[in-house]
């Protein structure tokens, strides 16, 4: 159960686009569908933003976009704002039927 | 609205034991698969176990496999944590989370408790 690889920061300025990468295996990412992406705003639970890979939760912007390329899996944010400022996490269904997590992102927003 | 609510964490000693709650409201808790999911203090998330709908399947994290038992009652629509053996290492906040994915097992954590904090200290 190692956890998926995150770049530990990325950054950009507003109106830019960025995107994190999350990296795991065939027994995770490249094996299912079930890739999700999670942002943290301090001292605030997780909100679920990207499910099942590339679907967005109703009253999720469409600045958020996800995808996947064989163990690779990718979250986009398309015209950054200052609220976007956040931690941002992937997360993998795997094939022993547990839930493995990314270390995380940290998104600043110049 | 979909609330989940955890309770019970607190300070403890190493090999102490804790049960930690999560009380559901607003949904058909019996249908969802349960999940925990723990945060230490500034690091990111980690997945810690998750129960079937009706009790009967459940997962650990490696790290936690033979000392952290969940639980659920489904007529009282709570979810349960029991940790026993706790080491300084399981210093976390810790969050109940429900997936209404197709598997019941996979990520789709669309609403969270707003945790509850256990400290692992002497």
């Amino acid at each position: 159960q190692s956890a998926l690889t995150q770049p530990a920061s990325v950054s950009g300025s507003p109106g830019q686009s960025i995107t994190i990468s999350c990296s795991g295996t065939s027994s995770d990412v490249g094996g299912y569908n079930f890739v999700s992406w999670f942002q943290q705003q301090p001292g605030k639970a997780p909100k679920l933003i990207i499910y099942d890979v590339t679907n967005r939760p109703s009253g999720v912007s469409n600045r958020f976009s996800a995808s996947k390329s064989g163990n690779t899996a990718s979250l986009t944010i398309s015209g950054l704002q200052a609220e976007d400022e956040a931690d941002y996490y992937c997360s993998s269904y795997t094939s022993t039927r547990t839930v493995v997590f990314g270390g995380g992102t940290k998104l600043t927003v110049l | 609205q979909v609330y989940l609510v955890e309770s019970g964490g607190g300070v403890v000693q190493p090999g102490g034991s804790l049960r930690l709650s999560c009380a559901a409201s607003e949904f058909s808790f019996s249908n969802f698969a349960m999940h925990w999911v723990r945060q230490a203090p500034g690091q990111g998330l980690e997945w810690v176990a998750v129960l079937s709908y009706d009790g009967s399947d459940k997962y650990y994290a490696d790290s936690v496999k033979g000392r952290f038992t969940i639980s659920r009652d489904n007529s009282k629509n709570t979810l349960y944590l029991q940790i026993d053996s706790l080491r300084p290492e399981d210093t976390a906040v810790y969050y109940c989370t429900r997936s209404p994915g197709s598997t019941g097992y996979d990520p789709h954590f669309d609403y969270w408790g707003q945790g509850t904090l256990v400290t692992v200290s002497s």
